[in-house]
């Protein structure tokens, strides 16, 4: 069964710095790797995703991710983080190519950003 | 419209109760997902919708949960004799079609029971 790992439940990071969060998948098939940002009261925000090609995506509000399958990793980064990046975010794997986009999420990784 | 609506965005029941939650999907997204977002747990799915048929429902935590999809667009997620831990997030996304399509989520129906 698949399944996604955000080891950092919690990331603090002052405003301008870089921000890196971790996400491993374990999946038997080729995956479809996505982020997501969900902030206080809203929905899920697609921020990227990737099922194959250059492994490294660029996303929206200048986020990045680089997908390493020798290290069943997909991280998401910032080189420079604004206060309205202060949310929570969510990695997820799918299944590539299958009729129905049922996602498995990680526990998410809350993001705060000090002035 | 312009996005995935869900209504109510909050409801409070008493344990025993039964509720609706209702999910209207983007103008012209044939598939549907329902997900659960609670402490604890994290954001699972519970089912999926093709139209009007549900291929996958095997998130669906018991036989007091179910969902209908009517003429290819609104869906109601159907929660009878409400337990306590029932509260959560309930969230619907929809997309064009299934597979590698994006995902939009409402923004979710808190449900509470006390």
């Amino acid at each position: 069964a698949q399944s996604v790992t955000q080891p950092d439940i919690h990331i603090t990071v002052s405003e301008g710095a870089s921000l890196e969060l971790r996400c491993n998948y374990s999946y038997g098939a080729t995956p479809y790797l996505f982020w997501y940002v969900q902030s206080p009261g809203q929905g899920l925000q697609l921020l990227l995703k990737y099922f194959s090609g250059d492994t490294l995506v660029q996303g929206i509000k200048g986020f990045e991710a680089e997908f390493k399958r020798s290290q069943s990793s997909f991280n998401l980064r910032k080189p420079s983080v604004h206060w309205s990046d202060a949310a929570e975010y969510f990695c997820a794997v799918g299944p590539y190519g299958a009729a129905g986009n049922k996602l498995t999420f990680g526990g998410g990784t809350r993001v705060l950003v000090k002035p | 419209g312009a996005g995935v609506s869900q209504s109510p965005s909050n409801k409070v029941t008493e344990k025993g109760k039964d509720v609706e939650l209702r999910c209207d999907p983007i103008s012209g997204h044939t598939a549907l997902y329902w997900y659960r977002q609670s402490l604890g747990q994290g954001l699972e799915f519970l089912i999926y919708f093709q139209g009007n048929s549900a291929p996958d429902k095997s998130g669906l935590p018991s036989d007091r949960f179910s969902a209908e999809r009517t003429g290819g667009s609104v869906s109601t997620l159907t929660i009878q004799r409400t337990q306590q831990e029932d509260s959560a997030v309930y969230l619907c996304a929809s997309s064009l079609e299934g597979g590698n399509t994006e995902a939009f989520f409402g923004q979710g129906t808190r449900l509470t029971v006390v």
